[in-house]
């Protein structure tokens, strides 16, 4: 399909971990991000990874990459209040060398 | 990374108005470009704001209702003309800059803007 699909919704309790997922589009994009929108806040860049590496790993952020499936997968290990937000998928397509943006994964961290 | 600014941040405007929505970066960009986050969606891309040229706007976006200005490579504009309730969304600045390790995009915090 043409969209970059994300399930909408995850409960966690803090101190557990979240795994968020992203089905992107074209197995061609060359890099693959997460952001992260804070209520009533602008995109903040979380992580990226290349479309060459399987894993990156960055403090508390893993990210997970199945390019065969198409699968990008988010780990936010010790999940705290302060993750509590939208989380966006993007996939850089070289068609148009354009962002394509999922429809977000809302995630609410309970104390 | 850069550190974008948006005026307004948020507005509450009546139908049939024009709002101008500014976009500052603290340093020279190669690309910038304007979003649109409807209330619980995702972005959607307006158009590419190019220096000393005509913006390139995405299909389902035009000019007339979207006027786009890049006057130099740390600021734009968009304005939302003629406006109605639909128009009721987020708009983002973002700014790219070419040739590093992943052309990676920064945002801007969003100017909401409401449609009575």
């Amino acid at each position: 399909g043409e969209d970059v699909e994300q399930s909408l919704f995850l409960s966690v309790r803090e101190g557990d971990s979240s795994v968020i997922n992203c089905t992107y589009t074209d197995s061609s994009s060359t890099y693959l991000y997460w952001y992260k929108q804070e209520p009533g806040a602008g995109l903040q860049l979380l992580t990226y990874i290349f479309s060459n590496m399987d894993m990156k790993q960055d403090q508390r952020l893993t990210v997970l990459l199945n390019k065969k499936d198409k699968h990008l997968s988010l780990r936010i290990a010790d999940t705290q209040t302060g993750d509590s937000a939208i989380y966006f998928c993007a996939e850089r397509r070289p068609r148009d060398n354009r962002l394509a943006f999922g429809k977000g994964n809302q995630v609410v961290v309970i104390p | 990374s850069a550190v974008i600014s948006q005026k307004p941040s948020r507005d509450i405007c009546q139908r049939g108005t024009s709002l101008t929505i500014q976009c500052q970066v603290d340093s020279q960009v190669t690309m910038m470009f304007w979003y649109r986050q409807q209330p619980g969606q995702s972005l959607t891309l307006i158009a590419t704001a190019n220096q000393g040229s005509e913006a390139t706007y995405e299909s389902g976006f035009v000019i007339d209702k979207f006027p786009i200005s890049r006057p130099n490579l740390t600021f734009s504009t968009l304005t939302v003309s003629n406006m109605s309730p639909e128009d009721s969304s987020i708009y983002l600045c973002s700014v790219e800059r070419a040739g590093g390790p992943s052309d990676t995009q920064y945002f801007g915090p969003g100017t909401r803007l409401t449609v009575l």
